[in-house]
């Protein structure tokens, strides 16, 4: 089965760049999509085609993709950046949806 | 805006067949463009696709639910539903609905747990 892999856990200081990588073979062909979950709460997209920020996101979250590695990077963290991020993308056809593992941000 | 709300049985027993419905307000389902997702959480676990429907009816399916998936429409309720069989304690997680398009997952329902246990 189709997989994007994640780091489980990224931690950094507050005002410090936080980077969380997700890596899948499809990645170079299909678009990627992160989401960003805190406890008891549904998902919330950050961004959307590897690189574009949906209205309402702050600018501090930004997206970028190199071959089969996508990168979420959060600029100046803050305390409420705290919280479970998720990539999400499709197997080479298109077809199948896949969500990485995730990775857990701590802020320090 | 779009708002996605779950509903049904928050508990289920083993063997038996789980049944969840999404209502779609403030948006037409019919309106096409966007496929309409079940997503599950397990307990401390992460995001797990199950499935979606377009409009039309057209269905895809994570392969390693398949055989006891069923995803379905009712445009005239402006409404989709999830019905997995055969649970087991497996299957008890955080169920959302959501509504997918080329710009990603932006609506979401707020999620219900469900329990299979006897």
């Amino acid at each position: 089965s189709y997989e994007l892999t994640q780091p489980p856990s990224v931690s950094v200081s507050p005002g410090q760049t936080a980077r969380i990588t997700c890596s899948a073979d499809a990645l170079p062909k299909q678009y990627a999509y992160w989401y960003q979950q805190k406890p008891g709460q549904a998902p919330v997209l950050v961004i959307y085609k590897d690189s574009e920020r949906p209205s309402g996101i702050p600018e501090r979250f930004s997206g970028s993709s190199s071959g089969t590695t996508v990168t979420l990077t959060i600029s100046g963290v803050q305390a409420e950046d705290e919280a479970d991020y998720y990539c999400q993308s499709a197997d080479s056809s298109g077809t199948y949806q896949v969500f990485g593992g995730g990775t857990k941000l701590t802020v320090l | 805006q779009v708002q996605l709300q779950e509903s049904g049985p928050g508990l289920v027993k083993p063997s038996q067949t789980l049944s969840l419905t999404c209502t779609v307000s403030g948006g037409s389902i019919s309106s096409g463009g966007y496929y309409w997702s079940w997503i599950r959480q397990h307990p401390g676990k992460g995001l797990e696709w199950i499935g979606y429907i377009y409009y039309s009816g057209s269905t895809y399916y994570n392969p390693s639910l398949k055989s006891r998936v069923t995803i379905s429409v009712d445009t005239s309720k402006n409404q989709f539903s999830l019905k997995l069989s055969s649970v087991t304690a497996a299957d008890t997680a955080v169920y959302y609905c959501a509504r997918l398009n080329s710009s990603g997952y932006l609506n979401w329902g707020q999620g219900t747990l469900v329990t299979v246990s006897s």
